[in-house]
């Protein structure tokens, strides 16, 4: 089955500097990489997301780009702000049995 | 109201009980999962089911079992708790079109 590698597992920058966090995954056939988001005491929600027929995706602060050949990809948050403050879970996927997760990156914007 | 309710949100139990969490959706979807969380594993898969007659095994079906009593309807069973099953369980529905997933809220479950 796929195998998603998050890094890293918690990740502190400085209020107003940017944020990457990346991915690695082993089914060459998963064609669906979305990116969400879980504030305290939430359920997860759906972010940003791109397919494999496109190599970035940008949605104001937040972008993604996605290298199939190195089978990776990333979420990248500029300006960041303290309510970018969360877990992020990378996932991929687009086969019948749904998504796989990564074990998400705890993001603190200090302020 | 949520598009996507769990019920209940906190339980605490003893081990050898049986435990249902409940999940129901206004979304209209067909898709529906029960996913689990532990501290720095991420979403690992339960069960998930396409329609009311589809059942599938997850990454980590063994000691769960489900029952999809209607569209809308979703239910998770542990019939003999044990404490590692203590976790944030979580429901979701997907749009079959995109692929996204929609979350409740989460059922903490706690077995002593």
């Amino acid at each position: 089955g796929e195998n998603v590698e998050q890094h890293p597992s918690t990740l502190s920058v400085q209020e107003g500097d940017s944020a990457v966090i990346k991915c690695t995954y082993s089914d060459s056939a998963s064609n669906y990489f979305p990116w969400y988001k879980q504030e305290l005491g939430k359920g997860p929600q759906l972010i940003i997301d791109i397919r494999s027929n496109v190599g970035e995706k940008k949605d104001q602060r937040i972008a993604v780009t996605l290298n199939k050949t190195a089978k990776h990809f990333s979420l990248h948050i500029t300006e960041t702000q303290p309510e970018d403050s969360a877990v992020y879970f990378c996932a991929c996927g687009g086969g019948a049995d749904g998504l796989t997760f990564g074990k998400g990156t705890h993001l603190i914007i200090q302020p | 109201d949520a598009d996507v309710t769990q019920t209940p949100r906190n339980r605490i139990t003893k081990t050898g009980k049986r435990i249902m969490l409940e999940c129901s959706q206004t979304k209209g979807h067909d898709r529906m999962y029960w996913y689990r969380q532990d501290p720095g594993l991420g979403l690992q898969l339960i069960y998930y089911s396409f329609d009311v007659k589809d059942i599938n095994k997850g990454e980590i079906s063994d000691g769960y079992s489900v029952s999809r009593q209607a569209q809308a309807k979703f239910s998770l069973s542990l019939e003999s708790a044990i404490p590692n099953q203590t976790a944030l369980y979580f429901c979701a529905t997907s749009d079959s079109n995109t692929g996204e997933l929609f979350f409740g809220e989460g059922s903490r479950l706690t077995v002593l």
